[in-house]
């Protein structure tokens, strides 16, 4: 399967834990965008990371929320200290080229659950 | 600021009926558009894009949208719905190569 593969497909954390969300892109892409779908509401964007480099976090919250993505390896989305407003459904996608215009691919998401 | 409206939070269609879901958005250019479709528990999977040209683009699994710059509108349209066409449908605008703006989404249930 050469898409957007994300793991775990779901999980479950306890206020106050970490939560480390992977992605890996589409075979050749070296784009990664990270977004954050909260039930009944559309996708809102996190992140935009290229190899190495985080090119746009503004939409990422100040604090407990970082992601990375290094030379080698899937990308990563980190949650420190969960809070119950942190469930939600984290999708990644990626595109081969930089631009408005390019179609992004998505993965079938991570749903983050916190007890 | 951009945005995009889907007006429509819920349409029921029967199986067999035509379908268009609504898209507004607010850019001062000329934006390039995107309709996405997610099934439960899946990510999104691109329908179609409008960048420039015919303002009737095809996508896939049947499915057009029409571009109006005058209306500010991508309407996504099916001539005739299918069951497995049931899902969540997002519209999305690109701004710029990290600011892709999602609609709300709507929610199509298909009767028998």
């Amino acid at each position: 399967n050469a898409g957007v593969m994300q793991n775990p497909r779901h999980l479950v954390r306890r206020r106050g834990q970490e939560a480390r969300l992977r992605c890996s892109p589409m075979k050749g892409h070296s784009h990664v965008y990270w977004y954050r779908q909260l039930p009944e509401e559309g996708l809102k964007f996190m992140v935009y990371l290229q190899k190495e480099n985080i090119i746009d976090e503004s939409g990422m919250p100040k604090e407990r929320f970082s992601a990375e993505f290094p030379k080698e390896g899937p990308s990563i989305l980190r949650i420190q200290q969960v809070v119950r407003g942190d469930s939600a459904a984290y999708f990644c996608a990626s595109s081969s080229l930089r631009g408005a215009n390019q179609p992004q691919h998505f993965g079938d998401g991570t749903r983050l659950s916190i007890l | 600021a951009q945005s995009v409206t889907q007006p429509d939070i819920h349409i029921t269609v029967s199986e067999g009926a035509s379908l268009e879901l609504r898209c507004n958005y607010s850019y001062g250019a000329t934006p390039y558009l995107f309709w996405y479709v997610q099934s439960p528990g899946q990510g999104l999977q691109l329908l179609l894009k409008y960048f420039s040209g015919d303002t009737l683009v095809q996508g896939i699994k049947g499915f057009e949208a029409e571009f109006k710059r005058s209306q500010s509108s991508f309407n996504l349209r099916k001539p005739s719905v299918h069951w497995s066409d049931a899902a969540e449908y997002f519209c999305a605008v690109g701004v710029r190569t990290n600011d892709m703006r999602f609609g709300a989404g709507t929610r199509l249930t298909v009767k028998p």
